[in-house]
């Protein structure tokens, strides 16, 4: 069975600063990779993901990941962060090359972006 | 933009009551989900439809029953609401050759009192 770890349940971070979202997955099979966002009141929306190709992904507001197979790790980066970014962050995984299109959500990651 | 449609944002339910919760989608998505969403525990899966008429289990099942008699609509049902069902219920639908991105409704906030 897959499954998703998101090591850090809160992360506080000054305005401007660099920030990394760490998200490890476990599948004995090869996996599509996902990353959401829910702003305060708002539902998820999709941050970015990765189903083949370049490991490195970049997604929407300046945020990117990079897929590691070896190490079985999806972390989301962003070079600079805005207040506006403070947000909870779910790191997704579903099987590929399989029927199954329901995702597994990580445990989810609180981003409070400080002035 | 795809619409996900919850019928309720908050409920208010008594222990044992048949509670229903309504979805809608106007995609044309052939799959369609819910979830639960509980502090410290992300997103868990309770059951899934690929089809109409169709249903697989998820994660968390126990307790839940679905029924998808169109396209569009998915329900999802609880027997007999407990407390231990309070929780942010989240619907998503996703097209079965749209590259896997899920599209969420807003959520219905239930308190079982």
């Amino acid at each position: 069975a897959q499954s998703v770890t998101q090591l850090d349940s809160q992360v506080p971070v000054f305005e401007e600063a660099p920030v990394e979202l760490r998200c490890n997955y476990s599948s004995s099979v090869s996996v599509y990779l996902f990353w959401y966002v829910q702003y305060p009141n708002q539902g998820l929306q999709l941050l970015l993901k990765y189903l083949s190709g370049s490991t490195l992904v970049k997604g929407i507001n300046g945020f990117e990941a990079e897929f590691n197979k070896s190490q079985t790790s999806f972390h989301l980066r962003k070079p600079s962060v805005h207040i506006s970014d403070t947000a909870e962050y779910f790191c997704a995984v579903s099987y590929a090359n399989t029927g199954r299109r329901a995702l597994t959500f990580g445990s989810g990651t609180r981003l409070q972006v400080q002035p | 933009d795809v619409k996900v449609t919850q019928s309720s944002r908050y409920l208010v339910k008594r222990t044992g009551e048949k509670v229903f919760l309504e979805c809608v989608q106007d995609m044309d998505h052939e799959n369609m989900f819910w979830y639960r969403q509980d502090p410290g525990l992300g997103l868990r899966l309770i059951y899934f439809s690929y089809d109409v008429k169709m249903k697989e289990k998820g994660d968390i099942p126990e307790g839940y029953s679905v029924s998808r008699e169109k396209k569009e609509r998915f329900s999802l049902i609880l027997e007999s609401a407990s407390t231990n069902q309070t929780s942010m219920y989240l619907c998503a639908s996703s097209s079965r050759t749209g590259n896997e991105k899920l599209f969420f409704g807003s959520g219905t906030q239930l308190s079982v009192l």
